[in-house]
């Protein structure tokens, strides 16, 4: 079974540019998160998926990042302009619907200089 | 709201001696507890979970855990270390119910030693 699918794998840009990420969840996943880690923390929720419909974006800076899942399969996680801040792996997950176990992709290590 | 607390950020081991790693959590419902590891440039591999029944569970590459509620602790532990063991571990917690929100521990870093 194919896991969750992550590209690019490392993505280096300056302060202020855009950014975006892609995810391809494990088939018959309905859930999908984007996870935020800095370096020497523990990952950080971003947003939640139910299928195409947002469940919790509450620790999500709206003001620069932005993610959608327009068919409910795969994602796209944007950040325009970046902060030097923003510098971090993100991480996406998948689910089965109710189910508490998350399965994680190999994630995306942004550098913001 | 829940929270994990990993108590040492990083530990050092010998190859061969125990594997002891400190999770305590907070929730105010019963919770559903996590061990990840992660190795170098790799996302996060699920070791164990407790959700319910029997408090010790056993894991993958020979790691256990004990859930205590009176002590609200997770602890993980593993009889005898091996260098491929090196990696950081988290802690994680979460309950039963929609919007099962994934909570973090700040992660132990786990050296060990010829």
């Amino acid at each position: 079974e194919a896991g969750v699918a992550q590209s690019p794998r490392y993505k280096i840009i300056e302060k202020r540019q855009s950014v975006a990420f892609w995810c391809n969840p494990i088939s018959g996943h309905a859930t999908l998160y984007w996870y935020q880690q800095i370096l020497g923390q523990g990952p950080k929720l971003l947003i939640q998926f139910q299928n195409n419909g947002v469940v919790d974006d509450s620790q999500l800076p709206k003001d620069r990042f932005s993610a959608e899942r327009l068919k409910g399969v795969d994602s796209t996680l944007k950040i325009q302009p970046a902060k030097l801040e923003d510098s971090a792996v993100y991480l996406c997950a998948s689910s089965f619907s109710g189910e508490e176990t998350q399965y994680f992709g190999p994630g995306t290590r942004l550098l913001v200089l | 709201a829940q929270s994990v607390t990993q108590l040492g950020s990083h530990v050092s081991v010998s190859e061969g001696a125990l594997v002891l790693l400190r999770c305590n959590y907070s929730s105010s419902v019963p919770p559903y507890l996590f061990w990840y590891v992660q190795y170098p440039n790799q996302g996060l591999q699920l070791l164990l979970k407790y959700t319910t029944g029997a408090t010790l569970v056993k894991g993958i590459n020979g790691f256990e855990a004990e859930f205590k509620k009176s002590e609200t602790s997770f602890h993980l532990t593993k009889p005898s270390a091996h260098m491929s063991d090196a990696a950081e571990y988290f802690c994680a917690v979460t309950y039963m119910g929609p919007g099962n929100k994934l909570t973090f521990g700040g992660g132990t870093r786990v050296l060990v030693k010829p």
